[in-house]
């Protein structure tokens, strides 16, 4: 059975201030897709990655997914209020199927 | 808009009564599913299904049923409610490519 383990379980950051959060696999990723889910909403995907060592930016957020294609690091730059929320790695296992890790519970504190 | 609808979205029921918890999605897709999210467990898959009258079990499918009659809807049947099933619980659907979730629905088994 596959192990997604995230690091930290909880973050808390002042306005500003970059961090990073990390999700590591006990087996090779099928696909890795990373979602933010805030309070009383479902996860919302931010990105998906496959290549091993591919490197994604989404504004101020920078998804690199290891070479071996069992890890993933997400980073915010000049995190804001906004980007509080729960970070859930997860794998795309099939159309229909996604194996999730605990996830990052992030608060930016104004 | 493209939307997965749920209700109820809040719900506190008796051990034993019977409940559905409906889904609903507006983009034609396939792909349908159901997650449960519990504190320090994540989300974990309960059931899905690749089309009309086509289902499966999830990784935990214990004490929930589910049908797929028509396209739009794939409904969340629990026959006999226990306490451990009180939980978060997610519809989504899938083009094979993104998945949509719904808002969320609160159960709470008393």
């Amino acid at each position: 059975t596959q192990l997604l383990e995230q690091s930290p379980q909880f973050l808390s950051i002042q306005e500003g201030e970059n961090l990073t959060v990390y999700c590591n696999s006990s087996s090779v990723f099928s696909s890795l897709q990373w979602y933010r889910q805030e309070p009383g909403e479902g996860p919302v995907l931010l990105v998906t990655v496959v290549t091993g060592g591919e490197v994604k930016k989404l504004k101020r957020l920078t998804f690199q997914f290891g070479d071996a294609r069992k890890d993933s690091s997400l980073h915010v730059t000049a995190a804001q209020p906004g980007d509080t929320g729960l970070y859930l790695c997860a794998d795309q296992t099939g159309a229909n199927n996604l194996f999730f890790g605990t996830g990052t519970r992030l608060t930016v504190i104004p | 808009e493209a939307q997965v609808t749920q209700n109820p979205r809040y719900l506190i029921t008796v051990t034993g009564k019977k409940l559905t918890v409906t889904c609903s999605q507006n983009m034609n897709h396939e792909y349908m599913s159901w997650y449960r999210q519990d504190p320090g467990l994540g989300l974990r898959q309960i059931y899905y299904s690749m089309n009309v009258e086509v289902t499966d079990k999830g990784d935990v499918p214990e004490g929930y049923k589910v049908s797929r009659k028509e396209k739009r809807n794939f409904p969340l049947i629990l026959e006999s409610p226990s306490p451990n099933q009180t939980s978060l619980y997610f519809c989504a659907s899938s083009n094979g490519d993104t998945i949509y979730f719904g808002e969320g629905s609160w159960l709470t088994v008393v």
